[in-house]
């Protein structure tokens, strides 16, 4: 019954590898955020998306491309993984834009 | 650059004492508040969420906000030593697009 899930919850990989993060949300929300926390827990939105379209979109490497499958599913795909692309991902939602958010268990991703 | 600022800490009380936590933002245009609560290695989680001027009450927490000043604060009353940890503000900035906007957070340490 966990409301915001991600997958996996550690990740560890070399770095010029592709990955993907999941996160599915079973609260009914319309709007979902992927989050970078870096070493110094500064928490910072990278994209966010509203009913499966895109509406933030934050200054990210395009590296990283995030896929809305359906408004409860939001994937975060990262290609050509590089050392400072180590940090926690967290996903989260909101019933709306401007609301309260939910958080997953994030995601640890350290790059070797 | 549309900041949220907040006292890194430690903030140090002692237990059942008042904890007071303050956090300014940039954005005038900014129309809502949160405050969430992060432990060590956990994600963050709402404690509370405001978005008029004036007090809002919830059990022991107390959110304050000031739009002429540009400034919201968190309360917490008979502080326990459960309530360490650090408590990050985050504010919707941007009018109509409501980006999400974290401070770099205050750790609260409640000691016995």
């Amino acid at each position: 019954d966990t409301a915001v899930s991600q997958t996996p919850k550690y990740l560890v990989t070399q770095m010029g590898n592709d990955k993907s993060i999941k996160c599915e949300q079973n609260l009914g929300h319309d709007t979902m955020y992927w989050y970078k926390q870096d070493s110094k827990k500064f928490l910072k939105i990278m994209f966010s998306y509203n009913n499966k379209e895109l509406i933030i979109n934050e200054t990210v490497p395009n590296r990283f491309s995030p896929k809305s499958p359906d408004k409860a599913h939001l994937n975060l795909h990262i290609n050509s993984l590089e050392l400072g692309d180590s940090a926690v991902y967290f996903c989260a939602s909101s019933q709306g834009n401007n609301q309260p958010q939910h958080f997953g268990d994030g995601t640890r991703l350290s790059i070797l | 650059q549309k900041e949220v600022e907040q006292n890194s800490g430690p903030l140090s009380v002692p237990e059942g004492a008042i904890a007071s936590l303050n956090c300014t933002y940039s954005d005038r245009g900014s129309q809502s508040f949160f405050w969430y609560r992060q432990y060590s290695g956990k994600s963050p989680e709402l404690i509370m969420f405001i978005y008029s001027n004036g007090d809002k009450e919830d059990g022991r927490f107390t959110a304050q906000l000031n739009k002429a000043s540009q400034y919201v604060s968190l309360l917490i009353r008979d502080s326990q030593p459960s309530d360490s940890a650090t408590y990050l503000c985050a504010v919707n900035m941007g009018g109509g697009s409501y980006i999400p906007t974290f401070g770099r957070g205050t750790s609260l340490i409640v000691h016995p």
